[in-house]
């Protein structure tokens, strides 16, 4: 079980256009879903931690207006990137948790490039 | 700040023993979990550490010593296919979120 997908897998797309991406928990509830992103061969750099009903935490320097993050229920998460530059083309991947102990379950992330 | 210290690189050989170490300093603490992450994909669970000691799951151990805010994860056994990236992460609250280590990329050799 704990298995996170996440649509689309991969997507292009030209610069001033918004992208949504989904991340749904398919057979568990989760309690916190979080967003990533990941440039080339670096770490996970956490973007903002959402709970379903109320609106999401983003981390400093993270845009709220840009990456807009809608936690509509216990199994969705949504993230759309407004208005997307190419200096926004990365790797983005959710996570979701249902609790104790810390374990994270990844979607298997999607990969942006906006032209 | 928060910071988790890990080796960038580590280079072993097939059927060998490897530890890969995390130091951390945040400022709060609910545990030390290990991720791998081959390239292209996404990072899947390895194991979680809560107290001081040492767990098993099969080939792979990790360790965790609180008063030395220090952990390390042991792969035993290594097969081409543990060639990934290896992350240490600590917990830092109750919202279950995550402080994530630079990466230590393993290079197995045959």
């Amino acid at each position: 079980g704990a298995v996170v997908s996440q649509h689309p897998s991969w997507v292009i797309c030209k610069s001033g256009t918004s992208v949504k991406i989904e991340c749904r928990s398919l057979d568990f509830q989760a309690t916190t879903m979080f967003w990533y992103r990941q440039f080339p061969k670096q770490s996970l750099m956490l973007m903002a931690t959402s709970n379903e009903g109320s609106k999401a935490t983003y981390e400093q320097g993270v845009e709220k207006d840009k990456f807009l993050i809608n936690h509509a229920s216990l199994t969705l998460s949504t993230l759309t990137v407004t208005s997307a530059h190419p200096e926004d083309s990365s790797f983005y991947i959710c996570s979701a948790s249902r609790g104790p102990p810390y374990e994270q379950y990844f979607g298997p992330g999607t990969r942006l490039t906006v032209t | 700040g928060q910071s988790l210290e890990q080796p960038s690189e580590v280079t072993a050989v097939e059927g060998a023993i490897v530890q890969i170490n995390c130091t951390y300093q945040t400022s709060g603490f609910y545990g030390l979990s290990w991720y791998q992450q081959h390239d292209g994909g996404a990072p899947t669970f390895l194991s979680y550490n809560a107290l001081d000691g040492l767990e098993e799951t099969g080939r792979f151990s990790s360790f965790l010593s609180r008063s030395d805010s220090y952990g390390y994860l042991l792969l035993q056994e290594l097969q081409m296919k543990d060639s990934a990236s290896y992350f240490c992460a600590v917990g830092m609250d109750s919202n279950y979120q995550l402080i994530w280590g630079a990466g230590t990329k393993l290079i197995i050799k045959p």
